[in-house]
């Protein structure tokens, strides 16, 4: 099967900028993770979708961070405006049961 | 905040095998334990995981200690392809798609020559 989609892979973008990074989950992938990866740390969750709905957000920034998962399939995170402390790895992750999740490989992203 | 507490980093020479360890005493009775291992510049992998029994695949087998308290992930014969960070992951939630994957800072699996 395929696996979860992510771009762009590499962005580069000025502090106070906007950005927003796209996730394809693997198909019939019910639940939608992303995560946010500083270097030298693992991965910190950000936002989970169950289908089109929010299961949890309570460690997404929420007045610069925004996600949305139209339709239950794609997803976007969006930040704005960036700060130089959101220089990470953006990593989105799926799961149809609970049981087996898939990461992508995540979109690096540079503040300057 | 990740249940885990692993060491940061561990060394194995090629070809032997490689025991890193995990411990996750405040685990509940229903609660998962899952490694992943990421690789430089790549997305978290799965590997293996398991509730209190041991379990084994064609990439690893996962002990865990009758008391659930700890478990070690162990790497049969180890190559330098096995270099990574390897989590080890407490699964956290009240059921289907409540679950998360709460990430500790994970184990710098060196494999030298």
């Amino acid at each position: 099967e395929a696996g979860v989609a992510q771009s762009p892979r590499y962005k580069i973008i000025e502090k106070r900028q906007s950005v927003a990074f796209w996730c394809n989950p693997i198909s019939g992938h019910a639940t939608l993770y992303w995560y946010q990866q500083i270097l030298g740390q693992g991965p910190k969750l950000l936002i989970q979708f169950q289908n089109n709905g929010v299961v949890d957000d309570s460690q997404l920034p929420k007045d610069r961070f925004s996600a949305e998962r139209l339709k239950g399939v794609d997803s976007t995170l969006k930040i704005q405006p960036a700060k130089l402390e959101d220089s990470a790895v953006y990593l989105c992750a799926s799961s149809s049961d609970g049981y087996g999740y898939t990461f992508g490989s995540g979109t690096r992203l540079t503040v300057v | 905040d990740a249940k885990t507490t692993q060491p940061p980093s561990m060394d194995c020479a090629e070809g032997r095998a490689a025991n890193l360890p995990c411990n996750h005493s405040t685990i509940s009775g229903n609660e998962y334990v899952y490694w992943y291992r990421q690789i430089h510049s790549q997305g978290p992998q799965y590997i293996i995981h398991g509730l209190k029994n041991n379990e084994t695949n064609e990439m690893a087998s996962l002990i865990i200690t009758e008391d659930r308290k700890s478990s070690t992930l162990i790497l049969p014969h180890a190559t330098l392809r096995d270099t990574a960070v390897y989590y080890c992951i407490v699964r956290v939630g009240s059921g289907g798609s409540n679950y998360k994957l709460t990430f500790g800072k994970g184990t710098l699996l060196t494999v030298n020559p």
